[in-house]
């Protein structure tokens, strides 16, 4: 079955840096886009950013652009999220989530499954 | 960007309940709408796909319906795992967006 495991999350201080993996398993990972999406603490989803199946493509959220980069590395199965010029508000639970397997264009931009989720702590 | 506003925030309901949530978008989405479910401490569950179709291996008693700014979430007959909070999201166009999220819980 697919199982996607996040990794690398924990307690950093403002302005550091942190990497996120997601390793995936049970799934062709080189034919699908991944997505990154967060959740602060007690609050609703917040999706972060997209990466294409060939890494050709990426998307982000404007609260993350030009400090976060998505990237994957196909021959490992794993995802990525290069976290840097990190800020309190962007403490958060992080999921790694897959596009689901499903007939429609609605699904391209959609999460199925999703990691388990790794805490991240932006606190002096 | 695409705000997407659920109502309500939170309802109470009962067991065999019928519930209704509602989801409206700040411009057309055509039917770019998902729904998923989460469960404390849990990550979300892709319930439904294009406004009204129900992803493989999730129970019928959930549908979901509407087209453009307008959508509509149902449990038709509710059961004990359904007490969870549930969340639109928008798949028109990125930045991807989610609804605030409605809490589900126990009468």
């Amino acid at each position: 079955q697919v199982q996607l495991v996040e990794s690398g999350g924990g307690v950093v201080q403002p302005g550091r840096s942190l990497r996120l993996s997601c390793a995936a398993s049970g799934f062709t990972f080189s034919s699908y886009a991944m997505h990154w999406v967060r959740q602060a603490p007690g609050k609703g989803l917040e999706w972060v950013a997209v990466i294409s199946y060939d890494e050709s493509n990426t998307n982000y959220a404007d609260s993350v652009k030009g400090r976060f980069t998505i990237s994957r590395d196909n021959s490992k199965n794993t995802l990525y999220l290069q976290m840097n010029s990190l800020r309190a508000e962007d403490t958060a639970v992080y999921y790694c989530a897959k596009v689901p397997d499903c007939s429609s264009t609605s699904c391209y931009r959609a999460f199925d499954p999703w990691g388990q989720g790794t805490l991240v702590t932006v606190s002096s | 960007d695409i705000q997407m506003t659920q109502s309500p925030s939170s309802l109470s309901a009962s067991v065999g309940d019928r519930v209704t949530i509602t989801c409206r978008a700040s411009q057309s989405i055509s039917t770019y709408l998902n729904w998923y479910q989460q469960k404390p401490g849990k990550a979300p569950k892709f319930l439904i796909y294009a406004a009204s179709s129900l992803q493989s291996g999730v129970p019928s008693r959930f549908s979901g319906s509407g087209s453009g700014t307008d959508f509509t979430f149902t449990i038709s007959s509710l059961q004990p795992e359904d007490f969870a909070t549930y969340y639109c999201q928008q798949s028109y166009s990125t930045p991807l967006t989610f609804g605030q999220g409605t809490k589900v819980e126990i009468k």
